[in-house]
């Protein structure tokens, strides 16, 4: 079993729309959850991170963590096509995990 | 803030040499390198992990002989790929944590390298 898995998608949502992202992970001993963006041929860039139960707001994403389902999910309001990208999903707890990403088109 | 370079940021090489990449915390002291590769399509898969003025600890599989990391500050890491082949073409990613409590990594722009 994977430490973090993702959905490899791809996930199409028409521009405006909210895009939802999951993630779920397996050690309950995790502390810290993070969200990347990776555009093709570019290295990952971080959007947010969360370790606390419930949502984080950071402009149009929120982050959502339930620890009792070991869920972590992303949200993306009022989606743009340049928010077309690889979504990479990690877990901390003494090292990183990566999940294997979801591809995300936004259709003008 | 939070930036880290990476040089160069493509090589093409001979089989056989071997290659240096340099990883660079630009604005910040990180307390914990990583290195990543990446093939075409595939997800990020960390190579090792490196604390200034230690040995690196390396991932299941890679070897270390091969892939020398030296952490020699704590805003420089270098990853020398040594005896390169055709096969060890990929995307060579390296990040930086500044360990704070969400312990979040910053990763650089990566280095694409092509062995002939």
């Amino acid at each position: 079993q994977k430490e973090v898995e993702q959905n490899s998608g791809p996930l199409s949502v028409p521009e405006g729309a909210i895009a939802s992202l999951n993630c779920t992970y397996s050690d309950r001993g995790s502390q810290s959850f993070f969200w990347y963006r990776q555009y093709s041929g570019k290295s990952p860039e971080l959007i947010m991170f969360i370790y606390s139960n419930g949502d984080k707001e950071d402009g149009r994403f929120t982050a959502q963590l339930n620890k009792a389902s070991q869920y972590v999910s992303l949200l993306i309001r009022d989606s743009q096509p340049s928010d077309s990208a690889t979504y990479l999903c990690a877990a901390h707890f003494n090292k990183f995990y990566f999940g294997s990403g979801t591809k995300l088109n936004v259709k003008p | 803030g939070a930036v880290v370079s990476q040089h160069p940021s493509w090589v093409i090489c001979k089989s056989g040499t071997s290659v240096k990449i340099e990883c660079r915390s630009l604005d910040f002291q990180a307390t914990t390198m990583f290195w990543y590769r990446q093939f075409p399509k595939q997800s990020l898969m960390l190579m090792a992990t490196s604390n200034e003025g230690s040995k690196a600890t390396y991932e299941q599989g890679v070897e270390k002989d091969k892939f020398l990391i030296n952490h020699a500050s704590l805003t420089l890491s270098t990853l020398t790929v040594t005896s390169a082949h055709p096969e060890d073409s990929s995307f060579y990613i390296c990040s930086a944590s500044v360990g704070g409590p969400g312990n979040e990594q910053f990763f650089g722009p990566g280095t694409r390298l092509t062995v002939l």
